[in-house]
């Protein structure tokens, strides 16, 4: 299996209601990002979580991060319809000092419904 | 600020073709990468420039891929020649430093090689 596999694959919700989706990764990270994609466009940075942190907000969202179990939660409160897109986990694999290369989950596909 | 733009969005071209994606990143970010999505299957790091000079090519696919950068600034992903499974999305990122920083993303180029 892949670094960064996200749960579910797919999720379909109300307006209004939360969406929790899961991230698993299998190595030690430096760093942790989410990413939104809707339909056809690029990716858009969410929250990136550093490997001491435990928990991260903003806005609508929450991230958090238990590396003793190389798990990540992203929740979406009170969703949208404009929150229906792909989301994406993204863990820093470092390797050298002077960039990192982030390697991604399949994701999450959210649908809200209005 | 402008942000990472990729040119062109979409190209269409045949088996045994050339074709050259180019990223501009955003200014300033000595860091640009390339990653590209198959169908199917997850975003992939391509490779990582940090100005001029490549620091990681560990997921060019194999020698028919060439990415340049010269004088640090735009690069270009050529493909030479074009293989059917070369299709997917072509992704460029940049970030202003090396480790734990955001990666910001392009709105990719679709490749469909027929």
């Amino acid at each position: 299996s892949q670094q960064g596999e996200e749960d579910p694959q797919a999720l379909s919700i109300q307006e209004g209601e939360n969406a929790t989706m899961n991230c698993s990764y299998k190595t030690s990270i430096n760093n942790l990002q989410w990413y939104r994609q809707n339909s056809g466009r690029g990716l858009v940075h969410l929250i990136l979580i550093r490997s001491n942190e435990r928990e991260k907000h903003s806005g609508r969202l929450r991230v958090t991060l238990d590396t003793s179990k190389k798990s990540s939660s992203l929740l979406i409160t009170a969703s949208r319809a404009a929150d229906t897109a792909s989301y994406f986990c993204a863990t820093d694999a470092r390797i050298k000092a002077a960039g990192n290369k982030l390697t991604f989950g399949g994701g999450t596909r959210v649908l809200v419904k209005p | 600020e402008a942000g990472v733009t990729q040119f062109p969005s979409h190209s269409v071209i045949e088996k045994g073709q050339t074709v050259t994606l180019r990223c501009d990143p955003i200014s300033g970010h000595d860091n640009l990468y390339w990653y590209r999505r198959v169908m199917g299957k997850e975003i992939k790091f391509l490779l990582h420039f940090v100005k001029e000079s490549k620091q990681d090519e560990s997921g060019m696919p194999n020698n028919r891929f060439l990415a340049e950068r010269t004088g640090g600034t735009y690069s270009t992903l050529k493909v030479q020649p074009a293989e059917l499974e070369d299709s997917g999305v072509y992704f460029c990122a940049s970030s202003p430093g090396g480790g734990g920083y955001e990666q910001y993303f392009g709105p990719g180029t679709r490749l469909t090689v027929t």
